[in-house]
């Protein structure tokens, strides 16, 4: 069946660092990863799209990397501030003809905390 | 600008009890619309979408269902609820700008006791 994989439930990094999250994944062809952020008690909230043609998206402080033969994604988020501290999700969207777009698959999420 | 509401924001209810959740959107027409749940220790799970008025997909088998009267309104319900159906549950819809782009409701934190 098809399983997606955050390398870990929390990552606490100290501020300024940079922090590296991963997203695996088995039994599943992607068109494209998406990665959010979850702050607590509300609703996802969409960070970055890397398509299964790109190897790397950046945005701001943000970098994804995504690699289709190791079926892995990085999220990177340089010069980390306590501000970041949040759950990072990663899904993944399949190629989708007609009707119903979306059907993302999530991951558990990561808990990021950043110390000053 | 798209919006989503949701309510109640919290809800406690006994096992056993109805339920129903309502989700509307706005600055959109005829948009997807999606239920997802967040049980603790689990991953977003998607339940319910909607690509129409009347028209519902399930993901996964379970006591719940939805509904979709109008075009911007989603209900998820339940005739009896159990212990695990707790969790914070999510409307969402594609953003317009960007339509693989999920946009999340503020949710509905749901505890069965």
């Amino acid at each position: 069946s098809q399983k997606i994989e955050q390398n870990s439930e929390a990552l606490n990094i100290q501020e300024g660092k940079t922090a590296t999250l991963t997203c695996n994944y088995t039994n599943y062809s992607p068109a494209y990863l998406q990665w959010y952020r979850q702050d607590p008690g509300r609703g996802p909230v969409f960070l970055l799209l890397i398509r299964e043609n790109e190897k790397e998206k950046r945005k701001e402080r943000l970098k994804v990397t995504f690699d289709t033969t190791l079926k892995q994604s990085l999220f990177h988020i340089t010069a980390s501030q306590p501000a970041d501290s949040a759950t990072y999700l990663c899904a993944l969207g399949r190629k989708v003809y007609g009707g119903s777009q979306g059907n993302l698959i999530f991951g558990k999420g990561t808990k990021l905390s950043v110390k000053p | 600008s798209q919006t989503i509401h949701q309510w109640p924001a919290t809800l406690v209810q006994p096992v056993g009890s109805p339920l129903s959740l309502e989700c509307t959107v706005e600055g959109t027409s005829n948009p997807n619309l999606y239920w997802y749940r967040q049980a603790a220790g689990r991953g977003l799970q998607l339940l319910f979408y909607s690509v129409g008025i009347g028209q519902i997909s399930s993901e996964v088998p379970q006591n719940l269902s939805a509904s979709r009267p109008q075009d911007r309104q989603f209900i998820l319900s339940s005739k009896k609820l159990l212990l695990s159906d707790s969790g914070f549950y999510l409307c969402a819809t594609p953003r317009l700008s960007s339509y693989n782009e999920q946009f999340f409701g503020p949710g509905t934190r749901l505890t069965v006791l």
